[in-house]
């Protein structure tokens, strides 16, 4: 049984240019998570999906960042511009309908922006 | 205020002794949640143990336990018989509230733990 799924594990991108974080949930699971860890802090919660439905996107800035969670493929936390502020470990998590606080976390994606 | 708060950014312990890393908490609310991760170097977040707020036991999964003060609002992680792959970073995490909105886990700044042959 395959666990939360995230590509790619490190992207490194130049400043300005876009950044596009996948997240595959567990089979069975409807509900999406997408929080951030920077350097020597705690993960963040960034934002909520549910299926083609962004729930509660209130941790995520208000430029630059979207995410979306489509009908059919994975989730995408797409960042825009980037810049070396957004240098940070972005961990997708996924839980099955009814239970939202039962989180499953992938391995994370660890984005450099030089 | 910090939701979440853990004193101790690095500990040490000597393999096969057990340690207790502290946690702290601050919510209003009477339903909540508390959690432990364990990240090692690798980086990803292993899920190592949860307690609910109204649970009349200490919650324990194998070496790890939880020590849980609903007066003092902690909720301490307690590994016993140290072992070598301990060694890691480890959050607290809570999540508020009842029904359809428990879902945000709030996160603690983390622990590193050392285990010392």
């Amino acid at each position: 049984n395959a666990g939360v799924m995230q590509n790619p594990r490190h992207l490194v991108r130049r400043r300005g240019q876009e950044a596009r974080l996948r997240c595959s949930p567990m089979k069975g699971h409807s509900h999406v998570y997408w929080y951030r860890q920077l350097p020597e802090e705690g993960l963040k919660f960034m934002v909520y999906l549910q299926k083609e439905n962004i729930i509660d996107e209130s941790g995520m800035p208000k430029e630059r960042f979207s995410a979306e969670f489509p009908k059919e493929g994975p989730s995408i936390l797409r960042i825009q511009q980037v810049v070396r502020g957004d240098s940070a470990a972005y961990f997708c998590a996924s839980s099955p309908h009814g239970l939202e606080w039962t989180q499953y976390f992938g391995p994370g994606t660890r984005l450099l922006v030089l | 205020a910090q939701k979440i708060t853990q004193t101790q950014p690095g500990m040490f312990v000597q393999e096969k002794e057990a340690v207790t890393l502290d946690c702290t908490y601050d919510t209003s609310d009477p339903s909540y949640g508390l959690f432990w991760y364990k990240q090692p170097s690798s980086g990803e977040m292993i899920f190592l143990i949860y307690q609910g707020s109204y649970d009349q036991q200490n919650a324990t999964e194998g070496r790890y336990s939880l020590n849980f003060q609903k007066a003092r609002k902690s909720a301490n992680l307690v590994i016993s018989a140290s072992q070598l792959g301990d060694s890691a970073m480890y959050f607290c995490a809570m999540r508020e509230g009842s029904g359809g909105s428990n879902y945000k886990l709030t996160f603690g700044k983390g622990t590193l733990l050392t285990v010392n042959p």
